[in-house]
């Protein structure tokens, strides 16, 4: 079975700042995909940023990045000039990739991110 | 439009009695996917169908029942609701062939079991 670990309960940064949130996860599969959701108040679960684990380079989306350390089944989000928007929780999330079997995700239990002026 | 709605968004119930909660989805994704979501737990899988013939337990199914009425519906019912069961459900989807599978959820529903 698969576990996905977020060790930050909260974090909190200051607007413009950087943040990184952690993540680790635990499989023994080679093909999986791994995730960031953000959570606002709103109660919305937005995807954030997709990885495949099959690729070397970790993905960007704007002024979110990862750094993907496969071997270290590392799995980190970094938000680059924090937004007061950017509050919300976070939730890293693991699949394995399956291609004949609806895929499940694993989730964390979140790290709570609190932007501040 | 929202691509997934949820039906409906909070909902306050008695024990015992019988919920139903609605999925319905525009993006034309085969799969979808029912998860709780309690404080400190994250969300976890109830039940989720692969086309509208498959159906099949997550690892929290125990009193829940889930139906696919058409590719784009997945309804999930409480048949006698405890207090337990308090929690917020989100609806999710998918599709393997367009987007390698990645989840996209609905807003959620909040639903309280007095």
């Amino acid at each position: 079975a698969q576990t996905v670990t977020q060790s930050q309960p909260e974090m909190s940064v200051q607007e413009a700042e950087t943040v990184t949130l952690s993540c680790t996860y635990d499989t023994s599969e080679n093909n999986y995909y791994l995730f960031w959701y953000k959570q606002p108040p709103s109660r919305q679960m937005i995807l954030v940023i997709r990885q495949e684990a099959y690729k070397q380079q970790n993905a960007t989306e704007n002024r979110f990045s990862v750094n993907f350390q496969k071997a270290a089944k590392s799995f980190s989000l970094k938000i680059s000039d924090s937004q007061l928007g950017d509050t919300a929780m976070y939730f890293c999330a693991f699949m394995t990739f399956n291609t004949g079997t609806a895929s499940k995700l694993t989730f964390g239990t979140g790290t709570r991110l609190q932007v501040t002026l | 439009d929202a691509d997934v709605t949820q039906t409906p968004r909070n909902r306050i119930t008695k024990t015992g009695k019988r919920i139903m909660l609605e999925c319905s989805q525009t993006k034309g994704h085969d799969r979808m996917y029912w998860y709780r979501q309690d404080p400190g737990l994250g969300l976890r899988l109830i039940y989720y169908s692969f086309d509208v013939k498959d159906i099949n337990k997550g690892e929290i199914s125990d009193g829940y029942s889930v139906s696919r009425q058409a590719q784009a519906k997945f309804s999930l019912s409480l048949e006698s609701a405890i207090p337990n069961q308090t929690a917020l459900y989100f609806c999710a989807t998918s599709d393997y062939r367009r987007s390698s599978d990645t989840q996209y959820f609905g807003p959620g529903t909040r639903l309280t079991v007095l």
